[in-house]
């Protein structure tokens, strides 16, 4: 079963409105967590590393601003895209790792 | 500096092999993982290779070669289904080991 759950699966919204996706790992405490976007016909890019307890470290050239991430428990980390725009439109996918690295179902957001 | 390559996209008929090919160049390295990607979805495991040679499982297996900075997935008796894009990633050893980057992905096609 499902060992990495995202929330929401879809998610539509207008521009300049702030979007909150979540990411939880059931049944496993995760101190790190992954968000990655992925736009149509590309691979999986990797925003940022959400750590339990600590500031995510975000890669070169993902606006932390932008994109607020917050591991507040071991099961659970946010994404929030601030100020969305059309071009934030993508796929979002978080992962967490036990063992081996699952992925979550991912997040479609289409901002208008 | 990271960098994958691997080919954009491969044909190959049902029943046939197909392998698909991935040379990396990182500056850390903690194994790499093959992943299988369907339109809309987030990605699956397939395998994860961290010591040279060989891993086979069922209908898949991967090779690695660390030296050759080098990889493939081989798909034998080829299916419909296994029409899809195929990630190959590798796990950062650098910053804790568990940073994963992503190839493009190759998408294959499965002609009957």
């Amino acid at each position: 079963g499902a060992v990495v759950s995202q929330h929401p699966s879809w998610v539509i919204c207008k521009s300049g409105t702030s979007v909150k996706i979540e990411c939880r790992s059931l049944d496993f405490q995760a101190t790190t967590m992954f968000w990655y976007r992925q736009f149509p016909k590309q691979s999986l890019m990797l925003m940022a590393t959400s750590n339990e307890g600590s500031k995510a470290t975000y890669e070169q050239g993902v606006e932390k601003d932008k994109f607020l991430i917050n591991h507040a428990s071991l099961t659970l980390s946010t994404l929030t895209v601030t100020s969305a725009h059309p071009e934030d439109s993508s796929f979002y996918i978080c992962s967490a790792i036990r063992q081996e690295q699952f992925f979550g179902p991912g997040t479609r957001l289409t901002v208008l | 500096g990271q960098n994958i390559d691997q080919p954009t996209e491969m044909t190959a008929t049902e029943g046939a092999i197909v392998q698909i090919n991935c040379t990396y160049q990182t500056s850390g390295f903690n194994g790499l993982f093959w992943y299988q990607q369907h339109a809309g979805e987030a990605p699956t495991f397939l395998s994860y290779n961290v010591l040279d040679g060989l891993e086979e499982k069922g209908r898949f297996s991967s090779f690695l070669s660390r030296s050759k900075g080098y990889s493939y997935l081989l798909l034998k008796e080829l299916q419909m289904k296994d029409s899809a894009s195929y990630l190959c990633a590798v796990r950062d050893g650098e910053t804790g080991g568990f940073k994963t980057i992503f190839g493009a992905g190759t998408r294959l096609f499965v002609k009957a």
